[in-house]
This record gives C-alpha cells, structure tokens and sequence, in this order.
C-alpha cells in the first residue's frame, strides 16, 4: 500500500529557501500527478503548484512564479518542492499530495503526505 | 481565476443530525469538484470527487451533490468522528480550495 511520505521540520532565515522532499514510499508516482498545498497557521488550504513526474511538467499559482521550483527524479518515487526569497509570510504546513487524473480536465488529490512545517524566522 | 466560496463557516450540529455544507465557485466547474475532511494537526483526506463520487473506504453517511455553481455536501447521520473541517476544491481549471468549513459539536 503506497503512503506519502514528507521530509522533516525546517527552520529557515528571511531571504533563504527551503526544499522539502514528498516520498511515495512502497510505490511510485508514475502514473500520476503531485501537487503541493501549503496551509499557514490558522489559515486553509492552498494550492501552490505541481507536477506531472512522467513528463517532468510543472506550474505554479501565479503568485509563486518566479520563486517556486517543483522537480522529479528519474524514478518517479520522490518530487521536492524548492521555495525561494522566503518570508514571513511562507511560514505554514506544506502538504503534497498525489492527483488522479480521472475523467475531469486535471486531477483531484486522493493521498497526503504528513505535511512539513516550514517556518521562517530571523 | 475561479473562486469557490462555502458556506457557513461555522456550523454548529449534534450527533445524529442531518449536515450539509454548500460550496458555489464563481464561474462553472461542470462536475469537477473535490470535497477533503480535515482534523487539526492531520493532512486532509478525501471524501468525494466528481461532485458525487464517494471515495474508497469513505462511509456511506457522506454525499456529494452539484453541478455547474452550486455544490452540496451532505453528512446523513452526524457522527462523532466527524467533527472537523471541510474544503471544497476545484479541479476544472487550475485547483482552488474553499475556505472551509468547521463543524463543531453543539
């Protein structure tokens, strides 16, 4: 049974960036998308970007252009999500998430990761 | 950009009652809509796609509805378990999520 499985806490600097790696552990990503959605303390979800692994095809929400970077390995097991410029304001949770494809136009989101708690302090 | 918006916010209930959550998106989805369930400190999990598809393992209690603008979902029989809150997302153009509902014990 596949799982998603997140890299650990990180605690980053204002002007810094931050990689966080999303695991499908026990299979691979292959035949599906991976989005990331962020949720900031309080706050609900939001979906930043994503990436079809097979294809190595990635997008962002606009006001991430720019600043995020999503990528796959080879294998298709691990996507990593790279945020630049942080601020403040990128402290949250950051999920990801794996998408089926289904009959719509996109995917929906049918497996989480446990999240990872990003935090952005001088 | 499409925008989904839910309602109430906030929903107040007893174990045993009938629930449902509205979800309305800006411009029409079509059916491509997604509902997750969300306890504090858990990633969400996934209850409905396609507007009315019942995810796997997901009880039966749980029912979507909608097409277009307007979404419903339903919780027949409120159980304990399900006290926590829910997003709607859209999956037609882009992803945009609600901004949730809380569903808390009266």
């Amino acid at each position: 049974q596949v799982r998603v499985v997140q890299s650990g806490a990180e605690v980053k600097k204002p002007g810094s960036s931050v990689k966080v790696s999303c695991k499908a552990s026990g299979g691979t990503f292959r035949n599906y998308a991976v989005s990331w959605v962020r949720q900031a303390p309080g706050q609900g979800l939001e979906w930043i970007g994503g990436i079809i692994p097979l294809l190595g095809t990635a997008n962002s929400a606009e006001e991430f252009h720019g600043r995020l970077t999503i990528t796959a390995d080879e294998s298709t097991t691990t996507v990593y999500m790279e945020l630049s410029s942080l601020s403040s304001k990128d402290t949250a949770v950051y999920y990801c998430a794996r998408g089926v494809r289904g009959e719509g136009p996109l995917y929906y989101l049918d497996l989480w990761g446990q999240g990872t708690l990003v935090t952005v302090s001088s | 950009e499409i925008q989904m918006t839910q309602s109430p916010s906030t929903l107040s209930a007893s174990v045993g009652d009938r629930v449902t959550i509205t979800c309305r998106a800006s411009a029409s989805i079509g059916p491509w809509l997604a509902w997750y369930q969300q306890k504090p400190g858990k990633a969400p999990k996934l209850l409905i796609f396609k507007a009315s598809s019942l995810q796997s393992g997901v009880p039966s209690r749980f029912s979507g509805s909608g097409s277009g603008t307007e979404f419903t979902l339903t919780i027949s029989s409120l159980q304990p378990d399900d006290f926590a809150t829910y997003y709607c997302q859209q999956y037609n153009t882009y992803w945009r999520f609600g901004q949730g509902t809380k569903v808390e014990i009266k």
